[in-house]
């Protein structure tokens, strides 16, 4: 069992459909790190958080160190929001902050 | 600079022969991480830094993988007979400083192909 599982793998949605990816894991972490994959491959920092909430324009990151649950949420999605979002958590037992990645998670936003 | 930057952006190799891979830091960041993105979404940590130091190396394969950052150079990552399981994308990621509450910029990765 990977210690950082994100769900759905694959999603389509329609132009302004609001979007959730979640990510579960099963250990302790530091920090929780959400990131997008642009088909090109580069790697962009969406948000890095611990606990509560963050919103970024229409992107809101949520973290429940509770239930060891996090949900990326898009509004009014668009079709250039079609990337790979992966999860990635810094585990409270490893030394610094290397990350331990999900599997990600496929958007496509049809037009 | 303002971004992580990774040079080739596209290297292929022979089976058995030296791969070098490199990685600027973003100016004042003082942590470099290296990772291997096998597959399309399979990533593995490799190696940390703060500054020239190995932080973190319980990623690295030993026995071909090696791994430097030098005062005033670009960080180096580098594969001694190279093997077709090493055809991945490595990414170098760095942040300003240690600790899990730091963000991590990523480089646009190098995609090695070995043949």
């Amino acid at each position: 069992k990977n210690e950082v599982e994100q769900s759905p793998q694959n999603l389509t949605a329609q132009e302004g459909e609001f979007i959730t990816i979640n990510c579960s894991y099963s250990v302790g972490i530091s920090a929780l790190h959400w990131l997008q994959q642009h088909p090109g491959g580069g790697i962009v920092s969406l948000f890095m958080l611990s606990s509560g909430k963050k919103k970024h324009g229409r992107l809101i990151a949520t973290i429940n160190i509770q239930e060891k649950h996090s949900s990326l949420h898009i509004t009014a999605s668009h079709p250039r929001d079609s990337a790979v979002y992966i999860c990635a958590v810094a585990l409270s037992e490893t030394s610094g902050s290397r990350l331990t990645f999900g599997e990600g998670t496929q958007l496509t936003v049809n037009p | 600079g303002e971004e992580v930057a990774q040079t080739p952006k596209h290297l292929v190799r022979g089976e058995g022969q030296k791969a070098k891979l490199y990685c600027a830091p973003i100016k004042g960041h003082s942590y470099v991480f290296w990772y291997q993105q096998v597959l399309k979404n399979e990533f593995k940590f490799l190696i940390s830094f703060q500054n020239e130091n190995v932080f973190d190396e319980t990623g690295m394969p030993k026995e071909r993988f090696s791994a430097k950052c030098l005062p005033n150079s670009p960080c180096s990552l580098e594969i001694q007979a190279t093997k077709l399981e090493d055809s991945a994308v490595y990414f170098c990621a760095s942040s300003q400083a240690g600790g899990s509450y730091n963000e991590q910029f990523f480089g646009p990765g190098t995609r090695l192909t070995v043949l």
